[in-house]
């Protein structure tokens, strides 16, 4: 069964650093989203991306964060200079034409 | 705006009687309603989806859920609890009306099933 997956599992970095969070969404899905969630808490909606731009932000998806679909098999999500607070579970998923939303395992990112 | 209330934090049930994880939603128009389960240090994984038709749902690892509009509710059920279904459920909602597609998430309810 095809499913989505996020690389690296784990990111530890400083404050200040750019990470970049990378995704493989399910290869004929047309919808690709990014999601956060502080300490198995909430999940937390940040951006959707169609037709290789940006459909929905949400007001946590400032001018530190960017997205890119670089190579039609990739879906990154960039922090331009990470702070302590943007320590999370970042969650890729995409969706195809039927009405679901499959999630990558999630990429941990702990910025000291 | 769309919410999603999950109003138990925690939910315990012993080993084979049945659980309920209530949810229930708030938009303006009509919603697409999901349960998703989380275990530990992993993804959030698909269990089951309302999207029209029938109000009772049936999804993965016999959960279902139904779909009840005049009390917003979208409460997820299994008839007989097993120790391996404790996780963290959350339930999510999409307004097809508001021209979105993102998901809103509850807060997630942990459920505990006791051997």
């Amino acid at each position: 069964e095809p499913e989505v997956t996020q690389t690296p599992s784990h990111q530890v970095t400083q404050m200040g650093q750019e990470v970049i969070l990378r995704c493989v969404p399910i290869s004929n899905h047309l919808y690709f989203y990014w999601y956060r969630q502080i300490l198995g808490q909430k999940v937390e909606f940040l951006v959707s991306f169609y037709n290789n731009e940006i459909s929905e932000k949400s007001e946590i998806f400032d001018d530190q964060f960017s997205v890119e679909r670089p190579d039609g098999s990739n879906f990154t999500l960039k922090i331009r200079s990470t702070k302590l607070e943007d320590s999370a579970m970042y969650f890729c998923a995409s969706k195809g034409l039927k009405e679901t939303q499959y999630f990558g395992p999630g990429t941990r990112l702990l910025v000291l | 705006a769309q919410s999603v209330a999950q109003p138990e934090d925690q939910v315990n049930v012993a080993e084979g009687n049945p659980l309920t994880v209530k949810c229930t939603y708030s938009v303006s128009g009509n919603p697409y309603l999901f349960w998703y389960v989380q275990y530990p240090n992993r993804g959030l994984q698909f269990l089951l989806k309302y999207i029209t038709g029938d109000n009772l749902v049936k999804g993965s690892y016999g959960f279902e859920a139904e779909f009840n509009k005049s009390q917003t509710s979208f409460h997820l059920k299994k008839p007989s609890a097993l120790v391996s279904d404790s996780a963290l459920y959350f339930c999510a909602v999409r307004d097809t009306t508001s021209g979105t597609y993102k998901y809103i998430f509850g807060t997630g309810t942990r459920l505990k099933v006791l051997a």
